[in-house]
């Protein structure tokens, strides 16, 4: 049984670059989430995610920042234009259809993303 | 607004102790709470997660309760092992959202 994979586990990009981060769920689960964790932060909430819809975006930054999770396939964490800003741990956690709410959250490794 | 708070920040224990972490939210309307222990460099692991209709939940050497009326999660650890070292996180949803808010976590350290 694999849980929540992310990949890359580590990323290193320079100013202006784009960075794509990937989350594939546990099997079986429809919901995805993103979050960040800022050195020294907690972790704050990006998106909620169901297969090809974004539910809720209310932590997504405005500009330079989107996600997507396709029928097929991983969900994918895209920053555009990266910032030393944007350095970070990006955790993808995903739950079973019933959603958060009635069920727990699994969480996956992380990527780390390193700008220059 | 759902905002968690987790106190100490850092606690150092010899091993063998018994030792509770306290977790507090704002908002006593939660659908759950949910304890997560985190490794440095590591992703997070789920402990325990309590419905609000439950007071606590048991696995192994650690019971976490619940009580909503005063806002207040206790993460207990019996008899601490040197294992146990790591950062441990409380969470609880935003309202009604799927958004869950997360405290800063209390630092664990258990000394051999």
């Amino acid at each position: 049984n694999a849980g929540v994979m992310q990949n890359p586990r580590h990323l290193v990009r320079r100013r202006g670059q784009e960075a794509r981060l990937r989350c594939s769920p546990v099997k079986g689960h429809s919901h995805v989430y993103w979050y960040r964790q800022l050195p020294e932060e907690g972790l704050k909430f990006m998106v909620y995610l169901q297969k090809e819809n974004i539910i809720d975006e209310s932590g997504m930054p405005k500009e330079r920042f989107s996600a997507e999770f396709p029928k097929e396939g991983p969900s994918i964490l895209r920053i555009q234009q990266v910032v030393r800003g944007d350095s970070a741990a990006y955790f993808c956690a995903s739950s079973s259809p019933g959603g958060r709410n009635t069920g727990e959250l699994f969480f996956g490794e992380g990527s780390r993303l390193t700008v220059l | 607004k759902q905002e968690v708070t987790q106190i100490p920040a850092a606690l150092s224990v010899p091993e063998g102790e018994n030792l509770v972490l306290n977790c507090s939210f704002t908002d006593s309307a939660i659908y759950n709470l949910q304890w997560f222990r985190q490794d440095p460099g590591k992703g997070l692991t789920s402990l325990l997660l309590i419905q609000s209709s439950q007071r606590e939940q048991t696995s192994g050497r650690l019971n976490a309760s619940l009580d909503k009326s005063s806002g207040r999660s206790t993460l207990y650890i019996a008899a601490s092992q040197p294992g146990d070292s790591a950062t441990y996180l409380c969470a609880s949803p935003q309202g009604g959202s799927e958004k869950l808010v997360f405290g800063k976590g209390t630092k664990l350290t258990v000394n051999p």
